[in-house]
């Protein structure tokens, strides 16, 4: 299995829902960063969150990381439908030199 | 626009060949990744380059092969192509060579279709 799991694997939810994606791992981390896909393009970094830090937001995006659980959460608040797409969570175990992604969850918000 | 140039967007070849991959990264950024995002395996980490030099490498074939070029673009070729290796190759920059702070910088990937 992989080092990042994001849990669901997909998600539909009303326009102005929010929408909650965890990430699970299993080695020590760096940092665990979260990324957004739309379909067949590249992928956009949304946040990153240190190793020592425990909840992080960013606009509409909350971050939060339970190093104890190895895991992650990533809260979209009042969501949009230009918000669909796949969420991916990466983490770095190595210091920059690999960088470990999920399978990713895909959302879908219905206006 | 990330910055991350990519071509050929799409390619098309047949089993048995081979294809070049270009990567162009952000100005100023050192680090080349190239990552293969196939629906079956998700994003899987290929290679690392820094400065020129291969800094880590991932789950890559041998008939994968990748370099970062004085100017810091990269190339990654892949051989002896087979059906399998249909799928988006990206590359992606950061700035840095390590650290907990990087994040990276993708391009919009080439699509890779073997026949």
């Amino acid at each position: 299995s992989q080092q990042g799991e994001e849990d669901p694997q997909a998600l539909s939810i009303q326009e102005g829902e929010n929408a909650t994606m965890n990430c699970s791992y299993k080695t020590s981390i760096n940092n665990l960063q979260w990324y957004r896909q739309n379909s067949g393009r590249g992928l956009v970094h949304l946040i990153l969150i240190r190793s020592n830090e425990r909840e992080k937001h960013s606009g509409r995006l909350r971050v939060t990381l339970d190093t104890s659980k190895k895991s992650s959460s990533l809260l979209i608040t009042a969501s949009r439908a230009a918000d669909t797409a796949s969420y991916f969570c990466a983490t770095d175990i190595n210091y920059g030199q690999n960088f470990v992604f999920g399978p990713g969850t895909r959302l879908s918000v219905l206006p | 626009d990330s910055g991350v140039t990519q071509t050929p967007k799409h390619l098309i070849t047949a089993t048995g060949q081979r294809v070049t991959l270009r990567c162009s990264p952000r100005s100023g950024d050192l680090s080349v990744y190239w990552y293969q995002q196939s629906l079956d395996q998700g994003l899987q980490f290929l290679i690392q380059y820094y400065n020129g030099e291969e800094r880590a490498k991932g789950n890559i074939l041998e008939r994968f092969s990748a370099q970062q070029f004085p100017d810091l673009h990269s190339e990654l070729n892949l051989s002896s192509l087979e059906l399998g290796d249909s799928a988006l190759y990206f590359c992606a920059s950061s700035p840095l060579s390590s650290g907990s702070n990087g994040e990276l910088f993708f391009g919009e990937g080439s699509r890779l279709t073997v026949l």
